[in-house]
């Protein structure tokens, strides 16, 4: 278990430019999170996924991001024509979903991405 | 919707001593689970301790537990016998029964001196 990975750790990139994030779980967990983080305040949840299904999506999740987990494993965020505003760590976490055993509603989070737009 | 309220930005504790982070919530579910996440200095958050709204007991882990009181809707974390590792911040998060969704309060950091 080598935990969530996250890649790049840091991005920079120019107004108008896209970007695009790396999430890989933890093997064999199911649900993958992504979450935005800006300075000073909590995570805020932009959306989640069961195997490749994304079965919830914040309104935070404008038209310019998406995010996509094709085989169920690794997901990708992709943020198009950037803004300052965008400029955040962006969090991935996984979990092995739901079940009857408490530790199975933890989500486990990777060390984030940060991305800042100039 | 659902809130989170972490009232203090910072804290600061001595090692050694005993220290409580306050966090209030706000939902009109009856079935929920509440969380305390800790997000050392550059390093990923990891949770702390765990709490399930239809037990009445609170929880506890090693030097950790909580104080839930569901008709206040508050939920503290107290960290007793407090290690310099304790500095972090410390985010307070809400689950509700049918969802994946945490939602987080703004943060406390922890400051422990020596």
């Amino acid at each position: 278990d080598t935990g969530v990975s996250q890649d790049p750790r840091h991005k920079i990139t120019k107004r108008g430019q896209n970007v695009t994030f790396r999430c890989d779980p933890i093997s064999e967990h199911n649900r993958l999170y992504w979450y935005r983080q800006t300075l000073g305040q909590g995570p805020e949840f932009l959306t989640y996924f069961q195997n490749e299904a994304q079965l919830e999506k914040s309104r935070l999740l404008s038209d310019r991001f998406s995010a996509e987990r094709p085989k169920g494993s690794f997901s990708t965020l992709e943020i198009q024509r950037t803004e300052q505003g965008d400029s955040a760590m962006y969090l991935c976490a996984s979990s092995p979903g739901r079940g009857r055993v408490t530790k199975v509603y933890e989500q486990y989070f990777g060390p984030g991405t940060r991305l800042t737009v100039t | 919707a659902q809130t989170v309220t972490q009232s203090q930005p910072e804290m600061s504790v001595q090692e050694a001593e005993t220290v409580t982070l306050s966090c209030t919530y706000d939902t009109s579910e009856s079935d929920y689970y509440l969380f305390w996440y800790k997000q050392p200095p550059s390093r990923q958050m990891i949770l702390v301790i765990r709490q399930e709204a239809y037990k009445q007991q609170n929880a506890t882990e090693n030097r950790f537990s909580v104080n839930f009181q569901k008709a206040a809707k508050s939920f503290s974390l107290k960290i007793s016998d407090s290690q310099l590792g304790d500095a972090a911040m410390y985010f307070c998060a809400y689950r509700g029964y049918n969802t994946d969704k945490l939602i987080f309060g703004t943060g406390t950091r922890l400051q422990v001196f020596p």
